[in-house]
């Protein structure tokens, strides 16, 4: 059975800073999204990683993949508060993609 | 383009009614989802359809029957609601580059 693993639920950022969140996922596979969804809306689609080594940035978001090592990070530049949002990861398995997610990361900014 | 729409964004049932959550795409995709979102569990795959006419249960099945009327539009019907089924109900879709779009959600209380 297939496990995605998101540490740490919650993650309060200071404006400016950087950071890293990670999501780990136990068995093979060669597709990894990243998501954001905002309070009481859909899911944003962010990225799509289907190789590895694969990295993709838009904005202050980077994301890569390690599909050796089952882990993708996102790396933060200088949060910023537009950034305050829950981020999933999801691991697709199979022709169709079948999606199975992570439990997210709340993250917050502070000035 | 609509791209992923649902029907109805809130619904409100008592034990045991019925009702069908309605999603439909005019993106040409082929596999198209259906989702249910808990609070703290992320998301989880009820069933999905590769195509049009054929459908295969994912993760969590039980209590749900499913519609792939054509290839637009595919149904998630509950036959006799429980309180457990409250949750938030997403409908996706997958394009030629495996990116998954998400409609705006369909809201569920079961009271």
């Amino acid at each position: 059975e297939l496990k995605v693993e998101q540490n740490p639920l919650f993650l309060s950022m200071q404006e400016g800073k950087n950071y890293t969140i990670y999501c780990n996922y136990s068995t093979t596979s060669d597709r990894l999204y990243w998501y954001r969804q905002d309070p009481g809306k859909s899911l944003e689609s962010l990225f799509v990683l289907l190789s590895n080594g694969a990295v993709k940035q838009e904005g202050r978001l980077m994301a890569s993949l390690d599909t050796k090592a089952r882990l993708s990070t996102l790396h933060i530049t200088a949060a910023v508060h537009d950034l305050s949002a829950t981020y999933f990861c999801a691991v697709g398995a199979g022709a169709n993609s079948k999606l199975t997610f992570g439990k997210g990361i709340t993250l917050s900014v502070r000035p | 383009n609509a791209g992923v729409t649902q029907t109805p964004k809130f619904q409100v049932l008592k034990t045991g009614q019925s009702m069908t959550l309605q999603c439909a795409q005019d993106m040409n995709h082929n596999s198209m989802y259906w989702y249910r979102q808990d609070p703290g569990m992320g998301l989880r795959l009820i069933y999905y359809s590769a195509s049009e006419g054929t459908t295969d249960k994912g993760e969590v099945p039980n209590g749900y029957n499913v519609s792939r009327l054509n290839k637009r539009e595919f149904s998630l019907r509950l036959e006799s609601a429980a309180p457990s089924q409250t949750s938030v109900y997403f409908c996706a879709t997958l394009s030629d580059w495996y990116e998954q779009y998400f409609g705006p959600g369909t809201r569920l209380t079961v009271t």
